[in-house]
């Protein structure tokens, strides 16, 4: 496995205004995942990130409302642009590949956003 | 739209009991299987991958896999206290290399009551 951070670990935002979360993992990896966890539901991917490429997005997910970077193998940032109080919700990266195995998933330990 | 279905919960049982957790998939040509707990409040954690049809154990954890009944489960033998949390079940959906992604279940949240 890996050792993931994200921060911040939990912010409160005004509605209209965007958040940056960052993921730093410990070593390179192949892939990062972005999802969204909204309370007593299951994980939603928002998008995946490989370094070199654009971010894919799932369905129902736009770049506009959620940019990626991911500027080398153990950084990734996913905004979330324009908030309203239905992205209250937990972020997460997970990472794949390279150093941490290439067929699952590590999890970061999130982002509870608030949005007000 | 490729889907991974649990048994809806919640689950309690008695410490010391044996849990068992279920899933379906509905993407024949899935190859790869995992159980994640979550621990409320917290992200998920991996706790066994399977990908061969039949059992494989892991301390108290046993992950069984059907791939004609497209069905995976997850027994957990002398069931504690602490292994009360959410259960996800995930299927690998994908060719592999950089074109792969996890489906997720809603999870079955598991009791275990002292």
């Amino acid at each position: 496995s890996a050792v993931i951070s994200q921060k911040p670990s939990r912010d409160i935002c005004q509605r209209g205004t965007s958040l940056t979360i960052q993921c730093q993992v410990d070593s390179q990896v192949t892939m990062m995942f972005w999802y969204r966890q909204q309370p007593g539901q299951s994980l939603t991917l928002i998008a995946t990130a490989n370094q070199g490429s654009e971010a894919t997005y799932e369905s129902g997910f736009v770049i506009d409302k959620f940019p990626i970077s991911r500027p080398n193998l153990t950084f990734s940032t996913l905004t979330v642009s324009n908030m309203s109080p239905e992205d209250s919700s937990i972020y997460l990266c997970s990472v794949s590949g390279r150093t941490v195995g290439t067929d699952t998933q590590y999890f970061g330990p999130g982002t509870r956003l608030t949005v007000l | 739209q490729k889907e991974v279905e649990q048994n809806s919960g919640p689950l309690s049982v008695p410490e010391g009991a044996i849990a068992s957790l279920n899933c379906t998939y509905s993407d024949r040509v899935s190859q790869s299987f995992f159980w994640y707990r979550q621990y409320s409040g917290k992200s998920p954690e991996l706790i066994m991958s399977i990908y061969s049809n039949g059992d494989k154990e892991d301390g108290r954890f046993t992950a069984q896999l059907n791939k004609a009944s497209q069905y995976v489960s997850l027994l957990i033998r002398d069931s504690q206290p602490s292994d009360s949390a959410t259960y996800l079940c995930a299927v690998k959906v994908g060719s592999g290399g950089s074109n792969y992604k996890l489906t997720f279940g809603k999870g079955t949240l598991l009791t275990v009551n002292p």
